[in-house]
């Protein structure tokens, strides 16, 4: 069965540094690909960045990287000179099986602090 | 702004009630995905549509039902409403998704969030 633990509940981040959102998987497709959102207050889902499994490089989308390690089924998120408007709930997701259904961690709730 | 979008934004109903939350993709996408999130149970895909058809099916009641039209909206019907059917339903679209493809990235809608009282 496919499954996504995202271990950290919360996490606090001071404003301007870097953070690392821990994501783990597991999948016995040989082809599958790892998604971050952002979730604000306000509610909507906001794609952050993907990876496919096959991808060489770690993607990179401006101040979000994915830290990519395939052998230790890790996909973690690092979000590079923090802002205040980072503040939300984050979600690793996986592309699971057939057709391209998103399974879902519980997600992180990042706080930014001034 | 994903281009993907949902209405209504916000609906209250009664137990007992049937409503129906529609969704248009971004232009250009060929599947539609619906998801449900709840305190309890996280984000969980419903079901996706793939150019019309039925591709994937998810942890799906049998009082809810979707189709995908010719125009590639889609409507999920929730039927028989139960005070636990309360949550934020969202709806994504990708271009891909369908048997044997790759989806990549999937946009979500703005959501619908239903209480049922």
């Amino acid at each position: 069965a496919q499954k996504i633990t995202q271990t950290q509940p919360g996490m606090f981040v001071q404003e301007k540094e870097a953070v690392t959102l821990d994501c783990t998987y597991d999948t016995s497709d040989p082809s599958y690909g790892l998604f971050w959102y952002k979730q604000p207050s306000s509610g909507e889902m906001i794609f952050l960045i993907y990876q496919g499994s096959y991808d060489q490089q770690n993607a990179t989308e401006g101040r979000y990287s994915l830290n990519f390690q395939k052998a230790r089924k890790s996909a973690n998120l690092v979000i590079s000179a923090s802002q205040l408007g980072d503040s939300a709930m984050y979600f690793c997701a996986m592309r699971g099986g057939q057709g391209g259904k998103l399974i879902f961690g519980q997600g992180t709730e990042l706080s930014v602090k001034p | 702004d994903s281009g993907v979008t949902q209405t209504p934004k916000h609906l209250i109903t009664a137990t007992g009630q049937r409503v129906t939350l529609r969704c248009s993709p971004r232009s250009g996408d060929l599947s539609v995905y619906w998801y449900q999130q709840s305190l309890d149970q996280g984000l969980q895909f419903l079901i996706q549509y793939y150019n019309g058809e039925e591709r994937a099916k998810g942890n799906i009641l049998e009082r809810f039902s979707a189709q995908q039209f010719p125009d590639l909206h889609s409507e999920l019907n929730l039927s028989s409403l139960e005070l636990g059917d309360s949550a934020l339903y969202f709806c994504a679209s990708s271009v891909g998704g369908g048997r044997g493809g790759e989806a990549h990235e999937q946009y979500f809608g703005p959501g619908t969030r239903l209480t049922v009282t």
